[in-house]
């Protein structure tokens, strides 16, 4: 069964940083693409970024480029989503989500739970 | 960047209704369009890909057609488990885009 398990919820400061994580399991970790995707508060979806786990080839979103860096270790079938600098307007719910094995053409097929953040001083 | 921009925003139905949602690309997708359901707390759900497909275990009264810029989503008659909110999204190119999502309320 493939699951994608997401780290738990964090509560930070303004300009502290924050590293999350998604595990993959149930499948060929390194075979598929895994992206991000941010939802604010009562807000629609908005997609940040993708990276493939075997090569580590990253796309990002013009939006969320230079704000947010997505690596993914493969050894450990764990993608991850961190920031340098949170600000107050990263307060988000953040899913991880498995694409195709190739980076266009194939839907999202399996979402992670989310992982809630919250950034207040 | 593909714009994805769905109508309505929010919609007002009752069980047994038929219900439509559209979604529009700012240029040809093909048939690269995928809809997903996400109720109140939970992660999205992917319903219908490549336009029309259904996915594994989604329903029959779920539907998908379109291709090029203009896209379809129906219900052909509405559950209770159905209201919740929907979303379009295009794989053709990255970055992908989500539509804006449509909200489907209980009238």
């Amino acid at each position: 069964e493939v699951q994608l398990v997401q780290s738990g919820a964090e509560v930070k400061k303004p300009g502290e940083s924050l590293k999350i994580s998604c595990k993959g399991s149930g499948y060929s970790f390194s075979s598929y693409w895994i992206g991000w995707v941010r939802q604010m508060p009562g807000k629609g979806l908005e997609w940040m970024g993708i990276i493939y786990p075997g090569d580590s080839d990253t796309r990002y979103s013009p939006s969320f480029q230079g704000q947010v860096t997505i690596s993914a270790d493969k050894s450990i079938s764990t993608a991850y989503l961190q920031w340098s600098s949170l600000k107050a307007s990263d307060t988000a719910i953040y899913y991880c989500a498995r694409g195709g094995s190739t980076v266009t053409y194939v839907p999202i097929d399996y979402w992670g739970q989310g992982t809630l953040v919250t950034v207040s001083s | 960047d593909i714009q994805m921009t769905q109508s309505p925003s929010s919609l007002s139905a009752s069980v047994g209704d038929r219900v439509t949602i559209t979604c529009r690309a700012s240029q040809s997708i093909s048939t690269y369009l995928n809809w997903y359901q996400q109720k109140p707390g939970k992660a999205p759900k992917l319903l219908i890909y490549a336009a029309s497909s259904l996915q594994s275990g989604v329903p029959s009264r779920f539907s998908g057609s379109g291709s090029g810029t203009d896209f379809t989503l129906t219900i052909s008659s509405l559950q209770p488990e159905d209201f919740a909110s929907y979303y379009c999204q295009q794989s053709y190119s990255t970055p992908w885009t989500f539509g804006q999502g449509t909200k489907v309320e209980i009238k």
